[in-house]
């Protein structure tokens, strides 16, 4: 079974680097063609997709916000860690990671998300 | 700023047949497989088609979706009052150096 738990801070400050935690358990990026995603959504607001790393360490990011996204996996291979500098209160948004279905681009498994507000 | 276009709103009555549509451009739902999310109030999308017109193990044959040129559509079929959420469509776009987008949302109301 697949579940996928975000973690990270509720607050943040306008200016600072928000970093957040996907730990994921059910499937391993040991498997070819494993994919794990971040995507956000305002409060009342549509989805909107930020990020993609494959099990080869490919990555895919959003344009718009490339300059300010990293997303990592660990070397032990159960989580991946976004990190999003130069915050604003625009970003305030429920951030989610989900796994890609494999050859598809479509998330089957998503997390219960994490609110990040930013205010000072 | 949502690539892809939804109706706000779509309703109907325990048992009806509701459409949703999905307007994109030949970037997105043109080129790729569409996808579609329901989002139940507090909680996190849930995949409810993939390919198209395919369902994930556990949803329901009364749930179809299908695609023509740059459009696409999610029909629910005897509808419940559990099927009151946000619906969202997606594709990957082709545009610019790729990205995933997902539609405007439709909320769908059982009266």
């Amino acid at each position: 079974q697949i579940t996928l738990k975000e973690s990270g801070p509720t607050l943040v400050k306008p200016t600072q680097t928000l970093t957040l935690t996907c730990t994921f358990s059910g499937f391993s990026f040991r498997t070819s063609g494993v994919a794990v995603g971040w995507i956000r959504q305002p409060p009342g607001k549509a989805l909107e997709w930020l990020a993609l790393i494959y099990w080869d360490d490919d990555k895919r990011y959003r344009p718009s916000l490339k300059s300010r996204l990293t997303i990592t996996k660990d070397t032990s291979k159960i989580q991946v860690v976004l990190t999003m500098t130069n915050m604003d209160p625009v970003d305030t948004a429920t951030y989610y990671c989900a796994h890609r279905r494999t050859s598809h681009w479509t998330f089957d498994y998503w997390g219960q998300g994490t609110l990040v507000t930013v205010s000072s | 700023q949502s690539v892809l276009i939804q109706p706000p709103t779509a309703s109907g009555t325990p048992g009806q047949r509701v459409a949703i549509s999905c307007s994109g451009s030949n970037s997105n739902i043109g080129s790729n497989t569409v996808s579609w999310y329901r989002q139940l109030p507090g909680a996190a999308p849930k995949l409810l088609m993939y390919s198209n017109n395919q369902r994930p193990s556990g949803v329901p044959d009364r749930f179809s979706g299908s695609k023509s040129g740059t459009s696409a559509s999610l029909a629910i079929g005897g509808l419940q009052s559990e099927d009151e959420a946000d619906y969202y469509c997606a594709a990957w776009d082709d545009s610019l150096n790729g990205l995933y987008v997902f539609g405007t949302g439709t909320k769908v109301t059982v009266l």
